[in-house]
């Protein structure tokens, strides 16, 4: 299957600092990417619809001027927490489409685990 | 809106037994329904999906009947093994459209622990 790639694995970082998250698309294009946030021992939440060339579309209650997305390209998106808390902290996962698998199937990054501390 | 609920776990099962994680969902028009396994530290993989009723989905001896009448799609196994130890997640997929489309409500997930 399609692989998705996330970077990095893990990060630690203090409060108040921002943080990054890379999702890739490595062998296909993705024109939508998802960004979902799971807290232990619980389900996903969908956060935002990252679709490429345009503004992402936020869930309810997910502040969009904390966790920026970007999708400049076919293959990437990023996730960036700002100014970052302990709340935040959490496992956070992107998936993506590959529409060339007649839009049945996502692809899921092996996730961020984000530590604020 | 959509919705998926499991039966809570964890479910713990001895090697060979049989496996019934319970799903049932509630959505509008008709949604595909899926199987997601997280495996400790890794990310989610698809096990299997259905996209329509009556439709069965199976994978690495895993089986799951897309049932329209009760919104159910149980996960089977008949004989688990200890390898099969993981979180399983159900999840379904509106297939109306929007700058949403594809994404992906999930249940809570549960815990499976198999032993030798």
């Amino acid at each position: 299957g399609a692989v998705v790639s996330q970077h990095p694995s893990w990060v630690i970082c203090k409060s108040g600092t921002s943080v990054k998250i890379e999702c890739r698309s490595l062998d296909f294009q993705a024109t939508t990417m998802f960004w979902y946030r799971q807290f232990p021992k619980q389900s996903l939440m969908l956060m935002a619809t990252s679709n490429e060339g345009s503004k992402a579309t936020y869930e309810q209650g997910v502040e969009k001027d904390k966790f920026l997305i970007n999708h400049a390209s076919l293959t990437l998106s990023t996730l960036t927490v700002t100014s970052a808390h302990p709340e935040d902290s959490s496992f956070y996962i992107c998936s993506a489409r590959d529409w060339g698998q007649g839009n049945t199937e996502a692809f899921f990054g092996q996730g961020t685990r984000l530590t604020v501390v | 809106g959509d919705s998926v609920t499991q039966m809570e776990g964890p479910v713990t099962l001895s090697e060979e037994a049989f496996l019934t994680i319970n799903c049932t969902y509630t959505a509008t028009g008709y949604p595909s329904l899926f199987w997601y396994v997280q495996y400790p530290g890794e990310g989610l993989q698809l096990l299997l999906k259905a996209t329509k009723a009556d439709d069965k989905g199976s994978n690495k001896g895993f089986e799951a009947t897309y049932r329209k009448e009760t919104t159910s799609f149980h996960l089977e196994k008949g004989s688990v093994q200890v390898s099969d130890s993981a979180v399983y997640f159900c999840a379904l997929r509106t297939n109306a459209g929007g700058t949403s489309y594809g994404k992906l409500t999930f249940g809570q997930g549960t815990i499976l622990t198999v032993h030798p």
